[in-house]
């Protein structure tokens, strides 16, 4: 099992241009949950989804952030427009269930706004 | 609202000597805690989770309700312990998948 991928590893972007992250779960895992890191600080809440779902959000950012799971492929988390405050690693994590189970988390992704 | 305060952003011990990494969290329900790891080029990964009272790697840590804490400690620290250590906290129940991190202590053990 290779564990949660994500892609690209590093990205960079300029302001104003659109951002997509994308986030493959571990085999057999249905949930999956978006983190963002800014520099020194711990990681956040952004929003869970199973397939074709988003069952809570209220960790995004009430604009120009967005994300989906589909029924076939990865996660993706989208951010249009973006800003340098943007600049942060995000991560994904993904569970078999939800009740009591453990987050494997995927290595992140990078992003950099100039 | 939930958060959980690391004290320590670096802290350097010597091979072989006891180490503590502090985690004080507030809460007003009934949390889970959990302690995460990330090893140089590594994922983040879990390291231990208060309800399982398991020793992993020799890590303990006991959720002290009083206090508001759950520190990590191992009595004999070794050089492959360096990394960087995360603690959590989710609610207990429902919800009880959204995490919310510290800011992370970097434990460096020198031989």
């Amino acid at each position: 099992n290779a564990g949660v991928m994500q892609n690209p590893r590093h990205l960079v972007r300029r302001r104003g241009q659109e951002a997509r992250l994308r986030c493959s779960p571990m085999k057999g895992h249905s949930h999956v949950y978006w983190y963002r890191q800014l520099p020194e600080e711990g990681l956040k809440f952004m929003v869970y989804l199973q397939k074709e779902n988003i069952i809570d959000e209220s960790g995004m950012p009430k604009e120009r952030f967005s994300a989906e799971f589909p029924k076939e492929g990865p996660s993706i988390l989208r951010i249009q427009q973006v800003v340098r405050g943007d600049s942060a690693a995000y991560f994904c994590a993904s569970s078999p269930g939800q009740i009591e189970e453990t987050q494997y988390f995927g290595p992140g992704t990078r992003l950099l706004v100039l | 609202a939930q958060r959980v305060t690391q004290p320590e952003k670096l802290l350097s011990v010597f091979k072989g000597a006891p180490v503590e990494l502090k985690c004080n969290y507030s809460y007003s329900g009934s949390p889970e805690l959990f302690w995460y790891v990330q090893y140089s080029r590594q994922r983040l990964q879990l390291l231990l989770r208060h309800i399982s009272r398991e020793s992993i790697k020799g890590f303990t840590a006991d959720l002290n309700k009083g206090e508001t804490s759950f520190h990590l400690k191992k009595p004999f620290a070794q050089e492959e312990d360096s990394a960087m250590y995360y603690c959590a906290l989710s609610r207990s129940g429902g919800s009880n998948y959204k995490l919310t991190f510290g800011k992370g202590t970097l434990l460096t053990v020198n031989p």
